[in-house]
């Protein structure tokens, strides 16, 4: 159980379109949802908190502007990457807390490789 | 600010040989994870330690929490070429009011055969 899926695995895009990327809990019921930026040879940086209902919270730096998130239900959060960019091009990796799960257990997705060119 | 820092960020032993990867911090955390991801894929989670003094054994892995709970380490015994990866060391900080989990940097393990 606790299976987290992303969409698409891998995706390339011109400079100027927005992409958008699925993250879904596959097997229970996510109340809250993260995404991170991997960059290559580098750990996972925090972008943003998605609760279901409620706006995301963003972390310092990260423009809510551009990467637009909708956690519409308690099982698909949405990161749409607005007018991307090469330097937009990253590894995007999603996780999801269980409703009423502790606060340290965290699911992660398989990652989504976004290539802008 | 990086809360936790990890050492060393890269690391390149023989098949057989042990090793010890440390997660440090200044910060108490009320709880630590390590975690190993492959090129291309999503972190997988290896244990979570919650107790000062903690230790954790998974097959030849070894996790101790450091009994202030500000640190833990992971010492590998007899690493094998399938022990290559990036291992994270990740925390919920006891000052956090929400919920974020904060990642190390990182040590990048390469095991030869």
């Amino acid at each position: 159980g606790a299976v987290v899926s992303q969409h698409p695995s891998w995706v390339i895009c011109k400079s100027g379109t927005s992409v958008k990327i699925e993250c879904r809990s596959l097997d229970f019921q996510a109340t809250t949802m993260f995404w991170y930026r991997q960059f290559p040879k580098q750990s996972l940086m925090l972008m943003a908190t998605s609760n279901e209902g409620s706006k995301a919270t963003y972390e310092q730096g990260v423009e809510k502007d551009k990467f637009l998130i909708n956690h519409a239900s308690l099982t698909l959060s949405t990161l749409t990457v607005t007018s991307a960019h090469p330097e937009d091009s990253s590894f995007y990796i999603c996780s999801a807390r269980r409703l009423a799960g502790p606060l340290n257990e965290q699911f992660f997705g398989p990652g989504t490789r976004l290539t802008v060119l | 600010t990086q809360l936790l820092e990890q050492s060393p960020q890269f690391l390149s032993i023989q098949e057989g040989e042990n090793l010890t990867v440390y997660c440090n911090s200044s910060s108490v955390f009320s709880s630590l994870q390590w975690y190993r991801q492959e090129p291309g894929e999503g972190p997988v989670l290896l244990v979570t330690v919650v107790t000062g003094g903690e230790v954790k054994k998974l097959k030849r892995l070894t996790f101790q929490f450091g009994d202030a709970r500000k640190d833990s380490s992971l010492h590998i015994t007899a690493a094998q070429p399938g022990d290559t990866g990036l291992y994270l060391c990740a925390g919920v900080g006891v000052w956090n009011r929400d919920d974020k989990i904060i990642f190390g940097k990182g040590t990048r393990l390469h095991i030869l055969p």
